[in-house]
């Protein structure tokens, strides 16, 4: 299957830092990619949705300003968590669509704010 | 409104087979992935249902009755291995992934 690659794996942060994710897709053109978070024995939360060249579609409730995402090339998407705080720390995963119906995860970010 | 139910958590025997049920509501219909989560690790594809019927691949099975809303995803031969979150997945009309809470699968020996 296709291969999509979320850097770092994990990442340890001072409060008020910001971090940033990268997700690119190796071997496929991802016109979408979408970015979720997960809490511990909970399902993943979308996030936000992006489009190569447009801005990010950001679900009810999420802060575009604190979660930046950028979408500035068919194969990466980064996700910056600006100004983080404790309650930050999450599990955040990518995922990457191309033309094809399924979507091929990242391997997830585990960020810790201290 | 769109909703997943699942059960929360199952308990299996190695060696043995088990069916995880799924009902959806959705608005639109796209297809139904199902995907595996180990603890502390990114889902990963098992199958993707989009007519009904039943699809088989290797050891997993997976079902799809879209005029009943819904799925299951049977494991044989089960191993200590699958032992993990099994997440059914609804995509919507606008090509959204629409996410429950999953099954947590507890395979004994």
């Amino acid at each position: 299957g296709a291969v999509v690659s979320q850097h770092p794996s994990r990442v340890i942060c001072k409060s008020g830092t910001s971090v940033k994710i990268e997700c690119r897709s190796l071997d496929f053109q991802a016109t979408t990619m979408f970015w979720y978070r997960q809490f511990p024995k909970q399902s993943l939360m979308l996030m936000a949705t992006s489009n190569e060249g447009s801005k990010a579609t950001y679900e009810q409730g999420v802060e575009k300003d604190k979660f930046l995402i950028n979408h500035a090339s068919l194969t990466l998407s980064t996700l910056t968590v600006t100004s983080a705080h404790p309650e930050d720390s999450s599990f955040y995963i990518c995922s990457a669509r191309g033309r094809e119906t399924e979507a091929f995860f990242g391997q997830g970010t585990r960020l810790t704010v201290v | 409104g769109q909703n997943i139910d699942q059960p929360t958590e199952m308990t299996a025997t190695e060696g043995a087979i088990v069916q995880i049920n799924c009902t959806y509501q959705t608005s639109g219909f796209n297809g139904l992935f199902w995907y595996q989560q180990h603890a502390g690790e990114a889902p990963t594809f098992l199958s993707y249902n989009v007519l009904d019927g039943l699809e088989e691949k290797g050891r997993f099975s997976s079902f799809l009755s879209r005029s009943k809303g819904y799925s299951y995803l049977l494991l044989k031969e089960l191993q200590m291995k699958d032992s993990a979150s099994y997440l059914c997945a609804p995509m919507d009309s606008n090509y959204q992934l629409i996410w429950g809470a999953g099954t947590k699968l507890i395979i004994k020996p």
